[in-house]
């Protein structure tokens, strides 16, 4: 079968930095991306890792292990517009069929 | 640049009808890809469209269907609704195959079977 697997939900504090693990089991895997969603809107990519290694976008990074099947977005200087859930998504090689996980709830605190 | 854009905003319909969503990518992009998502759970892959031509499909029944047009919108068809259906119906573009890693989603519509 195919799998995502990733905390339902985390809180953290405005300016800390939060760490949000994926885990996948999947048929082919050809690269791991990133979408965040608020509440009533549509998810935005975030970031791509189709190498292993990190990649860094700003304030997010992202880091992929193909050996361990594992991957991580990184938030650092958390602030309050970044409460949202965030989704890891396996793209396979299977037809580039892409598979979501569930979502982790993030939550800021003041 | 325009983003993607789907209507209707809202659909509500009464089990057994046919709902039709419609979907329309960002200039420049061939392929399009369909999801449900129920409330408050991840994103469900039902179809994805590229040149025109059906490249993959979800875990969903047949009565879920649609199609792409030349010109690259396309259009999500659920036949024989069943309350479980109601959702929101995601619609995301991309340039396609390898590309696939980077979708741009568009608002959704939302749908309620009663």
């Amino acid at each position: 079968g195919q799998s995502l697997e990733q905390p339902s939900e985390v809180t953290a504090v405005e300016g800390a930095i939060v760490q949000i693990n994926c885990t996948y089991q999947t048929s082919g895997f050809y690269g791991l991306s990133w979408y965040q969603q608020h509440d009533g809107g549509a998810p935005t990519f975030l970031s791509y890792n189709g190498l292993d290694g990190l990649e860094e976008t700003g304030r997010f990074s992202s880091f992929l292990s193909r050996s361990d099947s594992y991957g991580y977005l990184l938030l650092q200087e958390l602030q309050m517009k970044d409460s949202a859930s965030y989704f890891c998504a396996v793209l396979t090689t299977g037809g580039f069929k892409t598979i979501f996980g569930a979502g982790t709830r993030l939550f800021v605190k003041a | 640049e325009a983003g993607v854009t789907q209507s209707p905003t809202h659909l509500i319909k009464t089990r057994g009808q046919q709902a039709t969503l419609r979907c329309s990518p960002i200039s420049g992009h061939t392929s399009v890809y369909w999801y449900q998502q129920a409330l408050g759970l991840g994103l469900q892959f039902l179809l994805w469209y590229d040149e025109g031509e059906e490249r993959n499909r979800g875990n969903f029944p047949p009565r879920f269907s649609g199609r792409q047009f030349p010109n690259y919108s396309s259009e999500l068809n659920v036949n024989a609704l069943e309350l479980e259906d109601s959702a929101l119906y995601l619609c995301a573009s991309s340039r396609g195959g390898t590309f696939s890693y980077e979708q741009y989603f568009g608002p959704g519509t939302r749908l309620t079977v009663t």
